[in-house]
C-alpha cells in the first residue's frame, strides 16, 4: 500500500535556527497538508496545499512558516527562527480529492521536532 | 463552544465489552466526517469515514446526525488491540481545514 514518508524522524535544533521538514506524499494525490501535535495535546491543522498554492491555513501558520513543493514529489515545511514552543510532532498528510468528496487523509509517520 | 468536542475519557473496559464514543461539532456547514485512531506517539490512522446513512465495518459502527451535529462510534466485542486514542475529525464546509477533536482514550483490559 502506498504511503506518505517523512524525513527526518527526529530533528533537534537550537532556538532561532531554521528547519526544513520533508515529506513525500502518495504519488497520485493532489492535496497536501501539514499538522502538528504538541506532546499530550490534540492534532492541529497548519496548512493545506493544492495546485501549487496554499488553499487554507490556520492561525498557527504565521510568517514564521512556509510550505513548498520544490519538485514533483516533495512537499516541505520550513520553520524560520524556531522557538521553544515549536517543539512538537509534525505530520504531513495527503489526499486524492478535496474535502468535499469525503476523501480521507493519509498521514506520514511524523517528524519529532525538538527546539532547545 | 469548541469546534469539535469529544468525550474526555479515558474509557476502561474489559475485553468483549461494547463501547460508544460521542463527538459534536459546531460548524453546521461541515461536509466530511471521519474517525481515526492514534496509538501512542504514532500518526493518526483512518478507522472509518462517517456517512449520513450510518456505516458499519466489522465490529465498528459509525453514525452521523447532521441535525444535532453529532457523530458516534460504536465498538463491539472490544479487543486488547483496540486500546488507542480515538479521534473525531471534521472537515469544515467549503474548505480544506480539518479539525481534530482532542480524542478519547480507550483502554481494553483482559
Amino acid at each position: 500500500e502506498p504511503e506518505v514518508t517523512q524525513t527526518p524522524s527526529h530533528q533537534v535544533t537550537q532556538m532561532g535556527q531554521e528547519v526544513i521538514l520533508r515529506c513525500v506524499p502518495i504519488s497520485n494525490h493532489l492535496y497536501f497538508y501539514w499538522y502538528r501535535q504538541i506532546l499530550g495535546q490534540k492534532v492541529e491543522f497548519l496548512v493545506s496545499f493544492y495546485n501549487n498554492e496554499i488553499s487554507e491555513k490556520s492561525e498557527i501558520f504565521d510568517d514564521q512558516f512556509s510550505v513548498e513543493r520544490p519538485d514533483g514529489s516533495n512537499f516541505t515545511l520550513k520553520i524560520r527562527s524556531t522557538k521553544l514552543e515549536d517543539s512538537a510532532m509534525y505530520f504531513c498528510a495527503s489526499s486524492d480529492q478535496g474535502s468535499s468528496y469525503n476523501s480521507p487523509l493519509h498521514f506520514g509517520n511524523g517528524t519529532r521536532l525538538t527546539v532547545t | 463552544r469548541k469546534e469539535v468536542e469529544q468525550d474526555p475519557g479515558p474509557f476502561n473496559v474489559p475485553e468483549g465489552a461494547t463501547v460508544a464514543f460521542n463527538c459534536t461539532y459546531s460548524n453546521s456547514a461541515s461536509q466530511s466526517f471521519f474517525w481515526y485512531r492514534q496509538d501512542c506517539r504514532k500518526e493518526p490512522k483512518l478507522l472509518m469515514s462517517v456517512y449520513s446513512s450510518g456505516n458499519e465495518d466489522g465490529r465498528f459502527t459509525a453514525q452521523l446526525n447532521r441535525a444535532s451535529q453529532y457523530i458516534s462510534l460504536l465498538i463491539r466485542d472490544s479487543k486488547l488491540s483496540d486500546s488507542a486514542t480515538y479521534l473525531c475529525v471534521v472537515i469544515g464546509g467549503g474548505g480544506f481545514k480539518t479539525i481534530f477533536g482532542a480524542g478519547t482514550r480507550l483502554f481494553v483490559k483482559a
